[in-house]
């Protein structure tokens, strides 16, 4: 399974847009990256996958470069509601959710 | 559509009683995951269920824990004679394929053994 690697905490203001770089250098042809946010005393809530390039939805954006040992998902405009723990997951896309693992994730801060 | 349900929210035992755990996928979801997470970690995965098997349960202890996902009724996690250290939060996840990884989670169960 790849590992990931992504910055412990971040602090933000409202209406700014943050991006969380999450590395994967041992990523493998066949892996997905998926992010999810969890709120306390909630589950995890996917946010956006992607494989290549760039993927966007009506939450965010999903930067994967070419060589894809990093990605980065993009939150435009946060708001206080934003606050919450990003996590960053790399894995075989037919794989279930027994192949996936869960680091210890981003903890997103956004003050007024 | 009712997303996943768990039950109950909060959990109190004490050490060497029993902890019933349930939950019940989102409708047409026939995959279950069971995760744990301790304070200040992530989620580490127990147990893979399809409906009336066990696929994967590499992540649960091999004492005390069990699981099941009857044909009827919702996904069962058993802790039986419960310790401090199986105080955490668990969570369960369904999804309506194996892959994908696109899981929808349940707000959890808070188990507290004193």
């Amino acid at each position: 399974l790849a590992k990931t690697t992504q910055p412990i905490s971040m602090d933000s203001y409202e209406g700014q847009e943050v991006n969380i770089t999450c590395s994967h250098n041992n990523i493998a042809t066949n892996d997905y990256i998926t992010w999810y946010q969890q709120f306390p005393s909630q589950g995890p809530r996917f946010i956006i996958q992607g494989y290549k390039t760039k993927v966007t939805n009506e939450v965010a954006s999903l930067f994967i470069p070419a060589d894809r040992k990093s990605s980065t998902l993009s939150l435009p405009r946060v708001s206080l509601s934003d606050t919450a723990v990003y996590y960053c997951l790399v894995g075989d896309q037919a794989g279930g959710g027994n192949k996936l693992t869960f680091g210890t994730g981003t903890q997103l801060k956004v003050e007024l | 559509n009712a997303g996943v349900m768990q039950n109950p929210r909060h959990l109190v035992r004490r050490r060497g009683q029993e902890a019933r755990l349930r939950c019940s996928p989102m409708k047409g979801h026939s995959h279950v995951y069971w995760y744990r997470q301790l304070p200040e970690e992530g989620l580490k995965f127990m147990v893979y269920l399809q409906k009336e098997n066990i696929i994967d349960e590499s992540g649960m202890p091999k004492e005390r824990f069990s699981a099941e996902f009857p044909k009827e009724g919702p996904s069962i996690l058993r802790i039986q004679q419960v310790v401090r250290g199986d105080s955490a939060a668990y969570f369960c996840a369904s999804s309506p394929r194996a892959g994908g990884e696109k899981l929808f989670f349940g707000s959890g169960t808070q188990l507290s053994v004193l």
